[in-house]
């Protein structure tokens, strides 16, 4: 069974930073892209960034709003993926989900992990 | 530009059939999308990718009551039999390269 689990969310000021993680399990994560997607209160889905599987150059992407602020990074030997979050903004609450992709799209979820930006 | 639009609400009756859309943006006719549901207060599930010629593959567990189809640059997904369960809010996703991309989502109503 594939699972996706979420960690590390909270409430932070803003200009902190903060640094979530996904621990995955039932499927070869070496071989899998993985994304990161958030969900501000009572609005629709956002992509944040991904990051490629070794085999096709482990960089990252990464949506112009958190771009030079957040970095996706993996570890493969454990099965996690991470979410960096600097310079922090009351608009980056939201909550953050990972998600595992085939071929694009995102096929796996996990359940999401709150983080909410407040002084 | 890569944009998906999708209408922000519909609804139907208990067992009834539904058919939600969702549009690429102009340029970008073939490609595929996925759908994802989102229940009330859950996280989203993967329900399936379409592809440009109509074809679908739905994803893990996802009953066969949920099917996909497409039409030029329109990717729909319908729902029979709808349940009270399928009350949700249901997005649709595509993706290049380098970018990934949600439509702005619609909350379906069975009534």
């Amino acid at each position: 069974e594939v699972q996706l689990v979420e960690s590390g969310g909270g409430l932070v000021q803003p200009g902190r930073s903060l640094r979530l993680s996904c621990t995955t399990s039932g499927f070869t994560f070496g071989t899998s892209a993985m994304s990161w997607v958030r969900q501000a209160p009572g609005k629709g889905m956002q992509w944040v960034g991904f990051i490629r599987h070794k085999a096709d150059g482990g960089t990252a992407e990464y949506a112009a709003s958190v771009k030079g602020r957040f970095t996706v990074s993996r570890d493969d030997s454990e099965s996690v993926a991470y979410l960096q979050m600097n310079s922090l903004k009351t608009e980056d609450t939201a909550v953050y989900y990972c998600t595992k992709e085939d071929a694009g799209n995102s096929d796996y979820w996990g359940q999401g992990t709150l983080v909410t930006v407040s002084s | 530009q890569l944009v998906l639009t999708q209408s922000p609400s519909a609804s139907a009756s208990l067992g009834a059939s539904v058919k939600l859309t969702c549009t690429l943006s102009s340029g970008h006719s073939s490609r595929p999308i996925a759908w994802h549901q989102q229940q009330p207060e859950k996280g989203p599930r993967y329900l399936m990718r379409v592809n440009s010629d109509g074809s679908h593959s739905r994803g893990d567990g996802i009953p066969d009551r949920f099917s996909g189809s497409s039409s030029g640059s329109e990717r729909y997904l319908t729902i029979s039999s709808l349940q009270s369960e399928d009350e949700a809010d249901y997005f649709c996703q595509t993706w290049d390269t380098d970018i990934r991309v949600f439509g702005g989502g619609t909350k379906l109503t069975v009534l």
